[in-house]
């Protein structure tokens, strides 16, 4: 069973670097997609990037110039580093594997394991 | 950016209730779509992929079916483990981006 764990600061000063690591465990990081998707009470859900395990990267427009997503293959892990963070980035952040399944012929993608959560605040 | 929106924005029922939620594309997404199930401190957890099809290991009385932009959960009979928050997702395009949440409380 593939198992994703989040860690980091669970607080940031405002003008640092929010920064973020994903351990997966139960499978190997080769030959997915791995994800990052922050949570908070004004924006709801939103889906911040991913990257391929080959370090293919896909940022949400909203983030980019200040999102960078990196992956290291051998230690498990994937990574987030979002600079100049505001209390704007206050959320829960949330690691996540979007998968890519098969509905009748199709291909789609769904986040089919998730971490757990980690609270970052952004404050000084 | 593909908009969801979804409706109610919560609603009250009993256990054995059946209901029905709604999730709108402001575009079609075909069935690029997506339902999770969350409970409050937990990440949320795929219930339904596609549209329709249901993930490993989700109990039978959860549903889904789209027509158009339109997309429908229908819980056939609420548990008591049920009680949660629901969210779509469209992975049509990116960004993908989730609908603002459907929040099913006891009556």
């Amino acid at each position: 069973q593939v198992q994703l764990q989040e860690s980091g600061p669970g607080l940031v000063k405002p003008s640092e670097t929010l920064s973020l690591t994903c351990t997966v465990s139960g499978d190997s990081i080769t030959g997915y997609y791995w994800g990052w998707i922050r949570q908070s009470p004004g924006k709801g859900l939103e889906c911040i990037g991913y990257i391929y395990y080959n370090g293919n990267t896909n940022y949400n427009p909203s983030f980019r110039g200040r999102v960078t997503i990196s992956v290291d293959t051998s230690k498990n892990q994937f990574s987030l580093k979002l600079t100049s963070a505001t209390a704007a980035d206050t959320a829960v952040y949330f690691c996540a594997r979007p998968l890519l399944g098969l509905s009748g012929v199709k291909g789609i993608y769904y986040f089919d394991h998730w971490g757990q959560g980690i609270p970052v605040t952004v404050s000084s | 950016d593909i908009q969801m929106t979804q409706s109610p924005s919560s609603l009250s029922a009993s256990v054995g209730d059946r209901v029905t939620l709604t999730c709108r594309a402001s575009q079609v997404i075909s069935n690029y779509l997506n339902w999770y199930q969350q409970t409050p401190g937990k990440a949320p957890k795929l219930l339904i992929y596609g549209g329709s099809t249901l993930q490993g290991g989700v109990p039978s009385r959860f549903s889904g079916s789209f027509s158009g932009r339109d997309f429908t959960l229908t819980i056939s009979s609420l548990e008591p483990a049920d009680f949660a928050t629901y969210y779509c997702q469209q992975s049509f395009s990116t960004p993908w981006t989730f609908g603002p949440g459907t929040k099913v409380e006891i009556k």
